[in-house]
């Protein structure tokens, strides 16, 4: 089975603070994802990666940015948090731009 | 219009019910197809992909019409535990052109 593993499942952070999320898969797929999910609005794409080193905005980029050093670690970074940065963070992995994507358990971000 | 539409719902249903959810996407060039279940404050999981012939996985059935450009997923014999939301996942052409639904809500009650 795909295993996503993300490093927090709660975090709390104050506003301007830099915040990492962290996403490791075990499944040598080459694409990797980060979303946020608030009521309402579903799955809304932040970013993805499609190699090493390589990055593409998604839907909703700003204030975000990505690294991804390594194959299997994909990180999410909030420049400077701010309360509409409150949300639910998912990353999620898969082989192909075709095939299902997997999640990791989420984590749930509190900006105060 | 939405890329990919669904029925919010909630559907409340009895046990032992059969319930049809139904999602339509805009992309006349969208590859593969997905539902996904996702339980209150858990991540999205894959349930089962969607084949142009049709498939089923138990009490699940799920159709794909191309030519109108819907999917639909059949719950029979619903149980308490199938009370979720669920997602309609269409991947579109070229690249990683995602498109999750909004989903759709069940109330499976005793």
């Amino acid at each position: 089975d795909v295993k996503v593993t993300q490093s927090s499942r709660y975090l709390v952070k104050r506003t301007g603070e830099k915040v990492f999320l962290e996403c490791v898969q075990d499944m040598d797929h080459e694409n990797m994802f980060w979303y946020r999910q608030d009521p309402g609005l579903g799955l809304r794409l932040i970013y993805f990666s499609y190699d090493v080193k390589m990055k593409e905005k998604g839907d909703i980029p700003e204030g975000y940015s990505v690294s991804r050093e390594k194959k299997e670690r994909f990180s999410l970074i909030l420049e400077s948090a701010s309360t509409n940065q409150t949300s639910m963070y998912l990353c999620a992995s898969t082989a192909t731009g075709t095939q299902p994507q997997h999640f990791g358990d989420g984590t749930r971000l509190s900006i105060l | 219009r939405k890329e990919v539409e669904q029925d919010p719902g909630p559907f409340n249903v009895p046990e032992g019910a059969t319930v049809a959810f139904n999602c339509t996407y805009s992309n006349s060039a969208s590859q593969s197809f997905f539902w996904y279940r996702q339980d209150c404050r858990k991540e999205p999981k894959l349930l089962m992909s969607v084949y142009s012939s049709g498939n089923e996985d138990g009490r699940f059935t799920a159709q794909l019409n191309r030519a109108s450009q819907y999917i639909s997923l059949l719950i029979r014999d619903s149980k308490l535990s199938d009370s979720a939301t669920y997602l309609c996942v269409v991947n579109g052409t070229g690249g990683f052109k995602t498109i999750f639904g909004a989903g759709t809500r069940l109330f499976v009650k005793a």
